[in-house]
């Protein structure tokens, strides 16, 4: 069954440093997003991506973060000047686009972000 | 915040069903009910979804009440790898939010 998969599974980082998460959405989907999770906490969202422009960011995804999709087969999420609240499990997810249809997202493993 | 309301925490028996409610009495007529699941650290894993219908896949039953305010998620046999957090999730369309709860914490056990 197709996936979605997230590279490195953990990244340890200075804080300051810029970082980027890459995800490789399914395939044949559209609608590409990041949640993170704070450890202990609950998922939260930050942006959803669909054809080359962001769709909806949440309040968390202020001017540090951005998002791109470079090629056509790799999404990333990048944080400018990491902080130590930035530590936690990243998650990317994909879904189909079917009209008149509500399509599930699919998540992948996450990457566990650590800033030093 | 969620717009479901969903018990802290079950237990269930390995090879019983598990019926995990969920309230969501502020749903509105285009939201459909999602089910995740969040096993440990894993990134959460989609289980089933429905608008007003009762639904049923490889993994479980979905079943809606009439006025489509609440619902029950139910895992005819559960084993202990079902052992996890369950999220029911309103949602109203493809590239909006899903906004997590705390979720039901299923134990089951041996």
């Amino acid at each position: 069954e197709p996936e979605v998969t997230q590279t490195p599974s953990h990244q340890v980082t200075q804080m300051g440093q810029e970082v980027i998460l890459r995800c490789v959405p399914i395939s044949n989907h559209l609608y590409f997003y990041w949640y993170r999770q704070i450890l202990g906490q609950k998922v939260e969202f930050l942006v959803s991506f669909y054809n080359n422009e962001i769709s909806e960011k949440s309040e968390i995804f202020d001017d540090q973060f951005s998002v791109e999709r470079p090629d056509g087969s790799n999404f990333t999420l990048k944080i400018r000047s990491t902080k130590l609240e930035d530590s936690a499990m990243y998650f990317c997810a994909s879904s189909e686009v079917k009209f008149y249809s509500n399509q599930p997202q699919h998540f992948g493993d996450g990457t566990r972000l650590s800033i030093l | 915040d969620a717009k479901t309301t969903q018990p802290t925490s079950m237990d269930c028996a390995e090879g019983r069903a598990a019926n995990l409610p969920c309230n969501h009495s502020t749903i509105s007529g285009n939201e459909y009910v999602y089910w995740y699941r969040q096993i440990h650290s894993q990134g959460p894993q989609y289980i089933i979804h429905g608008l007003k219908n009762n639904e049923t896949n490889e993994m479980a039953s979905l079943i809606i009440t009439e006025d489509r305010k609440s619902s029950t998620l139910i895992l005819p046999h559960a084993t202990l790898r079902d052992t996890a957090v369950y999220y029911c999730i309103v949602h109203s369309g493809a590239g909006t939010a899903l906004i997590f709860g705390k979720g039901t914490t299923l134990s089951v056990s041996s």
